[in-house]
């Protein structure tokens, strides 16, 4: 149970082009997904919080313009970059828990390679 | 702020042995959850064990154990029966209420752990 899948896998594309990433609960309903970057050997960090209905929480420093997060259902996600420069280039991990009480883990998808040349 | 630091960037144990990872924390909140993850060489991010602060029993799960000495801050991971499966980075993470009906995750910079054969 508490499967989460995170498509595409691996994404190469040109500069300049806005790349949609989806997660998705398979078999419980997400309250609430998170999105974070990981950097190579680094740690996970966050980038916002979304909340299913409402507007995602972004964290200090992340553009919201930049990194458009939908949540219009319990089961999906979506992180849109926009015009996307090589700077963007990085592991993208999504991660969904049923929220409520804070024992409540958070499970998380394969995550996205997205390179941008 | 929440902090997490594990010492440790690299371990190594020889299959079938004993070895534990450190964690310590920083924090002034009194209710929080720990919990442990291990990401593979597939970058999923697996969780390994939790643990609540309120709870003083350590938390087991087969070969895995913790040692949480709450005043301490401290939640280290045992490994016992080490298996080549378990060669991953691991990251200790730390959860709190950030407000409303949201819950964080802090991560610590992660221990890389090979286990040879």
């Amino acid at each position: 149970g508490a499967v989460v899948s995170q498509h595409p896998s691996w994404v190469i594309c040109k500069s300049g082009t806005s790349v949609k990433i989806e997660c998705r609960s398979l078999d419980f309903q997400a309250t609430t997904m998170f999105w974070y970057r990981q950097f190579p050997k680094q740690s996970l960090m966050l980038m916002a919080t979304s909340n299913e209905g409402s507007k995602a929480t972004y964290e200090q420093g992340v553009e919201k313009d930049k990194f458009l997060i939908n949540h219009a259902s319990l089961t999906l996600s979506t992180l849109t970059v926009t015009s996307a420069h090589p700077e963007d280039s990085s592991f993208y991990i999504c991660s969904a828990t049923t929220g409520g009480a804070g024992n409540q883990p958070q499970h998380f998808g394969d995550g996205t390679r997205l390179s941008i040349l | 702020a929440q902090t997490v630091t594990q010492s440790q960037p690299e371990m190594s144990v020889q299959e079938a042995e004993t070895v534990t990872l450190s964690c310590t924390y920083d924090t002034s909140e009194n209710n929080y959850y720990l919990f442990w993850y291990k990401q593979p060489p597939s970058r999923q991010m697996i969780l390994v064990i939790r643990q609540e602060a309120y709870k003083q029993q350590n938390a087991t799960e087969n070969r895995f154990s913790v040692n949480f000495q709450k005043a301490a801050k401290s939640f280290s991971l045992k490994i016992s029966d080490s298996q080549l499966g378990d060669t991953a980075m691991y990251f200790c993470a730390f959860m709190y209420h950030s407000g409303g009906s949201n819950y964080k995750l802090t991560f610590g910079k992660g221990t890389l752990l090979t286990v040879n054969p």
